[in-house]
């Protein structure tokens, strides 16, 4: 089984620092992990994704994420806050085989930027 | 451009109704998914479709319905008997069963009065 957990429904930084979305995960069988974003009443979007190779991984508008293995974690970071990156943030897991791409996200965190 | 459209944007229905929402896909791809997202709940796993003419219930399957009788299609009917049927609605598409990255359509927020 696995399941997803977003550490903060709600985190508010302010413009030009750093962003730290937290996301822990467990799983049976080598994960694949992904951060997407929501804006208002759109669709979700990736930002990045996790598979194989490379712990590091850059996404989309200047985010990353690292697989850290040895805590379950896969946090999402961004040096210098946007007010444009006022969204939601969902962490999600996928079993690596076997489970027809099915994905299970966490609850989600808003992140707000104050100016 | 290749992506995933849904319609309506907004859907307003009267209790008791079935509804159906649409999703269509030109990025041939074989997979499509059904989620339900619900303010601090994440999203959901309604239905998902590895393949044409196939399709399996996910996490919150009561009260929904689907048909895939066309690769590019995956239409969700809201029943009568989805108790709770007010929520925003995604639509997904990946490539297959292998690949779990998922792409998502704009969504499409129903409400039932």
């Amino acid at each position: 089984a696995q399941s997803v957990t977003q550490l903060g429904s709600h985190v508010s930084v302010s413009e030009g620092a750093l962003v730290l979305l937290r996301c822990n995960y467990s799983s049976s069988v080598p994960p694949y992990l992904f951060w997407y974003v929501q804006y208002p009443n759109q669709g979700l979007q990736l930002l990045l994704k996790y598979t194989t190779g490379a712990t590091l991984v850059k996404g989309i508008n200047g985010f990353e994420a690292e697989f850290k293995k040895s805590e379950t974690s896969f946090h999402l970071t961004k040096p210098s806050a946007h007010m444009s990156d006022a969204a939601e943030y969902f962490c999600a897991v996928s079993a690596a085989y076997n489970q027809g791409g099915k994905l299970i996200f966490g609850q989600g965190t808003e992140l707000s930027v104050k100016p | 451009d290749g992506g995933i459209t849904q319609s309506p944007k907004y859907l307003f229905r009267k209790e008791g109704q079935n509804v159906t929402l649409s999703c269509e896909q030109n990025l041939n791809h074989d997979a499509m998914y059904w989620y339900r997202q619900d303010p601090g709940q994440g999203l959901r796993l309604i239905y998902y479709s590895q393949i044409v003419n196939d399709f399996q219930k996910g996490d919150i399957a009561e009260g929904y319905s689907v048909s895939r009788e066309k690769k590019e299609s995956f239409p969700l009917t809201v029943t009568s008997a989805q108790k709770n049927p007010t929520a925003f609605y995604l639509c997904a598409s990946s490539i297959g069963l292998l690949s779990a990255e998922q792409y998502f359509g704009p969504g499409t927020r129903l409400t039932v009065t």
